[in-house]
């Protein structure tokens, strides 16, 4: 009974290196998301994934890429790590939209990462 | 584009004694839905409570409840019989029905004292 799984938990890297956030998921979801979460700034969305295939910029999505490799895997990958990229990452899912829009999502345990 | 916000940074409460955070949002849509997380100290974010906005009636589960005004944009919980376990950051989220975004609010950090 996974949920959602994200890897790693916590990296450390040096501005300039790349890196790339996995998350998984197992409930069949088609909606899936990624977050940063910064004290005093709450969840703030990066990009999201409404449905295999397709992807969205959320709120702050400068620095970021993402894939949606299939309807399972959605990854979010920083290209050249910069200071200001230091937070926790949260990856959620949702059963989808439109009709199924009210269903909640459902959160990973969060990647700490922390760039020197 | 829609905002949430929440006013209180930090809250306290009694154990035992009732709180209320608050959560007010901008959205030109009219079908939407609102949801209050809890984050406890293991990061985990757990879901509280739900509302659909086209839903008069205000939702409650066991010791949480909402205030939800929806001409005032507002969307407030209500925490009855705090309890030790409560202390966590809250968020409130908004998920509108055009797009599958859900926006959260800075959140509101509660210490249940004993």
């Amino acid at each position: 009974n996974a949920g959602v799984t994200q890897t790693p938990k916590f990296q450390v890297l040096k501005t300039g290196q790349s890196m790339t956030l996995q998350c998984a998921q197992d409930m069949n979801h088609n909606s899936m998301y990624w977050y940063r979460q910064d004290p005093g700034m709450g969840l703030r969305l990066i990009y999201y994934s409404a449905s295999e295939g397709t992807t969205d910029k959320g709120e702050v999505p400068n620095g970021y890429n993402v894939s949606r490799l299939n309807k399972r895997e959605f990854s979010l990958r920083l290209e050249s790590a910069a200071p200001s990229q230091t937070s926790v990452y949260f990856c959620a899912s949702k059963r989808g939209w439109r009709g199924q829009s009210r269903q909640p999502q459902h959160f990973g345990d969060g990647t700490r990462l922390s760039i020197l | 584009a829609q905002t949430v916000t929440q006013s209180q940074p930090e809250m306290s409460v009694q154990e035992a004694e009732t709180v209320t955070l608050s959560c007010t949002y901008d959205t030109s849509e009219n079908n939407y839905y609102l949801f209050w997380y809890k984050q406890p100290p293991s990061r985990q974010m757990i879901l509280v409570i739900r509302q659909e906005a086209y839903k008069q009636q205000n939702a409650t589960e066991n010791r949480f409840s909402v205030n939800f005004q929806k001409a005032a944009k507002s969307f407030s919980l209500k925490i009855s019989d705090s309890q030790l376990g409560d202390t966590a950051m809250y968020f409130c989220a908004f998920l509108g029905t055009s797009y599958d975004k859900v926006i959260f609010g800075p959140g509101t950090s509660l210490s249940v004292i004993p």
